[in-house]
């Protein structure tokens, strides 16, 4: 069964901190890998998308990293904000499958 | 930017009731997507459309029905509420075709209680 496992389900840092957020993923056979903000209430930002064939993205302070063979991926903040406080949710994309499974999220809190 | 518009925030209903979900997007997506989200199970998929008058099961689609009439509206239709569908419910789109590397894009979600 293809499954999505975020660790740890929350996390609480201070203010500049640099952290990782962290999802793996069964099956190595991807199409793409999706990060998402979520806001409490609200739905879903998407923030960064990875394809099977590329290793990052980037877009600001944030940096995604994808290593199939280990079915990881990490998404790097840097210089972390209280703004960042959010639950953020990796979602994998299998070619077998053809539509998103999600994880169950990282909830984020950044300490001023 | 796009735009996905869910008509209702908040909504409450009776057991037994027809619940009409409306979704619309305006950035001439192809594919579009029904969600909900519980505490605990994270966001699991309830139909998809790829075209109009298209439709696919997803994970959960027991109870739930969808109409895709027009290429940016997509409705989901609860046939019968139960309160075990009380939930929050996303819809999102994304350019096509189908397996297209492109992003979803989510509306705000409407907060459904079954009474």
């Amino acid at each position: 069964k293809q499954e999505v496992t975020q660790i740890p389900a929350a996390l609480s840092v201070p203010e500049g901190e640099n952290l990782v957020l962290n999802c793996s993923f069964t099956d190595s056979a991807i199409y793409n890998l999706q990060w998402f903000r979520q806001d409490p209430g609200k739905g879903l930002t998407s923030l960064l998308l990875i394809q099977s064939s590329q290793r990052e993205q980037t877009s600001g302070r944030l940096n995604a990293s994808l290593d199939k063979s280990s079915g990881r991926s990490t998404l790097y903040i840097a210089a972390s904000q209280p703004g960042d406080s959010a639950t953020y949710l990796c979602a994998v994309e299998w070619r077998s499958q053809g539509n998103l499974i999600f994880g169950k999220g990282t909830k984020l809190s950044v300490k001023p | 930017d796009v735009k996905v518009t869910q008509s209702s925030r908040y909504l409450v209903k009776r057991t037994g009731e027809k619940v009409f979900l409306e979704c619309v997007q305006d950035m001439d997506h192809e594919n579009m997507f029904w969600y909900r989200q519980d505490p605990g199970l994270g966001l699991r998929l309830i139909y998809f459309s790829y075209d109009v008058k298209m439709k696919e099961k997803g994970d959960i689609p027991e109870g739930y029905s969808v109409s895709r009439e027009k290429k940016e509206r997509f409705s989901l239709i609860l046939e019968s509420a139960s309160t075990n569908q009380t939930s929050m419910y996303l819809c999102a789109s994304c350019r096509g075709p189908y397996l297209s590397n492109q992003p979803q894009h989510f509306g705000d979600g409407t907060r459904l209680s079954i009474l």
